[in-house]
């Protein structure tokens, strides 16, 4: 059974600072890693992909990933009132090729406070 | 452009009776896949299709039946409906890379 594991939080953070989101995963042969964000009562929306070891930054959102680790985390610099959401992490499945299942983690809620 | 459509967004359904989610993409992709999101469960896989003409078996897949009669259609079916199928059901398709992107959501209420 593959696994994901999240904190589910609450992460409370203060505006303008740096929340750090964190996610390990079991299968080692992992390739593609996601960051959805979810806000309440409404659908997943991607906001990062990565899937080589390092960081990968986006505007206020650095992915990083550490394979060696089985480790991905997300960090959203500058935060906002409006970061404040569930955020998910998904792991693509082994297989690759034409099978693009993912599994996701219970995801962390974030709270950022003005 | 739409993305991903979902139908109905919400319903209410007495135990036993039948029930189809429509979903709908304009995006493309080969990869569709309906999930079900309960708190403190996540989002979990209830069946998926690579491509149309083929689909396969997630997560949970007991009391749902699908088709992929074609690209762009993914419907989910519960035959007999029951109280614990009550749950946020999202669809999405998948693209090359793997990202997947979501329909609005149906929520589904079984009494």
């Amino acid at each position: 059974q593959k696994e994901v594991e999240q904190n589910s939080g609450p992460l409370s953070v203060p505006e303008g600072a740096i929340a750090s989101l964190n996610c390990t995963y079991s299968d080692r042969g992992s390739q593609s890693f996601f960051w959805y964000r979810q806000y309440s009562g409404k659908s997943p929306e991607l906001i990062m992909s990565i899937y080589s070891n390092g960081d990968k930054e986006d505007g206020r959102f650095t992915a990083q990933l550490n394979k060696a680790s089985q480790y991905v985390s997300l960090l959203i610099r500058d935060s906002q009132p409006s970061d404040s959401a569930t955020y998910l992490c998904a792991v693509r499945d082994r297989t690759g090729g034409s099978n693009y299942k993912l599994t996701f983690g219970k995801g962390t809620l974030l709270t950022v406070n003005p | 452009i739409a993305g991903i459509t979902q139908a109905p967004t919400s319903q209410i359904l007495a135990a036993g009776r039948r029930m189809t989610l429509r979903c709908t993409q304009d995006m493309r992709h080969n990869a569709m896949y309906w999930y079900r999101q309960d708190l403190g469960l996540g989002l979990r896989l209830i069946h998926y299709s690579n491509t149309a003409g083929t689909t396969g078996k997630g997560e949970v897949p007991d009391g749902y039946s699908v088709s992929r009669a074609n690209t762009d259609d993914f419907p989910l079916t519960l035959a007999s409906a029951v109280p614990s199928q009550t749950s946020v059901y999202f669809c999405a398709s998948g693209s090359i890379t793997g990202e997947l992107f979501f329909g609005e959501g149906s929520r589904l209420t079984v009494l």
